[in-house]
């Protein structure tokens, strides 16, 4: 079965860019999303089709998908981006989430 | 503005089973546009897909748990629903629903609130 691969944390600077990462074979043949939860609250749609925005997300955060790996990337990273992040993609039918990753802005 | 949300009991015993229901508001479930999927998150760990339906009633689950699911779409009460069969301390976790969309890619938007479910006798 398919799977995503993340790394289970990221630091980063507040004012600094963050990138999270997103590992799959072949993953630049699959459209990739991804979604911000902070605690307690439901996840969000922040990109889909790989680099597209939903409204309402800032223009801070962009995403690309090249050979096996998505990546994630918040710049000028605000303490209210802490949150945890999930990829996602589809294989076979079936809806795949990455592990996720709890970016921290210290 | 669309809104989904979850509804059923928030204990369940060892092998019964878990019955839950998504409420949609704000648009129509028989948009052809989109479908509509539950998602779970034990505590603590991430997110796991459990299945999604289109409106036109073709399911898809995921194959770990597809022998003990079955989802369906109530049009005309603007509802879709989770049925799991056969549930363990495995399954107790915030179940979410949420509208799908398929277009060069799957992505769901809006969730719902989600509702905890706790397995225990």
């Amino acid at each position: 079965s398919y799977e995503l691969t993340q790394p289970p944390s990221v630091s980063v600077s507040p004012g600094q860019t963050a990138s999270i990462t997103c590992s799959g074979d072949k993953l630049q043949y699959k459209n990739v999303c991804w979604y911000r939860q902070k605690p307690g609250q439901s996840p969000v749609l922040v990109m889909y089709q790989d680099r597209k925005r939903p409204s309402g997300i800032p223009e801070r955060f962009s995403g690309s998908n090249s050979g096996n790996t998505a990546t994630l990337t918040i710049s000028g990273t605000q303490a209210m981006d802490e949150a945890d992040y999930y990829c996602q993609a589809w294989d076979s039918n079936t809806v795949i989430f990455g592990g996720g990753t709890k970016l921290t802005v210290l | 503005q669309l809104q989904l949300q979850e509804s059923g009991p928030g204990l369940v015993k060892p092998s019964e089973t878990l019955s839950l229901t998504c409420s949609v508001s704000g648009g129509s479930i028989s948009s052809s546009s989109y479908y509509w999927g539950w998602i779970r998150q034990p505590p603590g760990k991430g997110l796991e897909w459990i299945g999604s339906i289109y409106y036109a009633g073709s399911t898809y689950y995921n194959p770990s748990l597809k022998s003990r699911l079955t989802i369906s779409v109530d049009t005309s009460k603007n509802q879709f629903s989770l049925k799991m069969y056969f549930v363990t301390a495995a399954d107790t976790a915030v179940y979410y629903c949420a509208r799908g969309t398929t277009d060069n890619g799957n992505w769901f938007d809006p969730w719902g609130q989600g509702t905890p479910v706790t397995v225990s006798s």
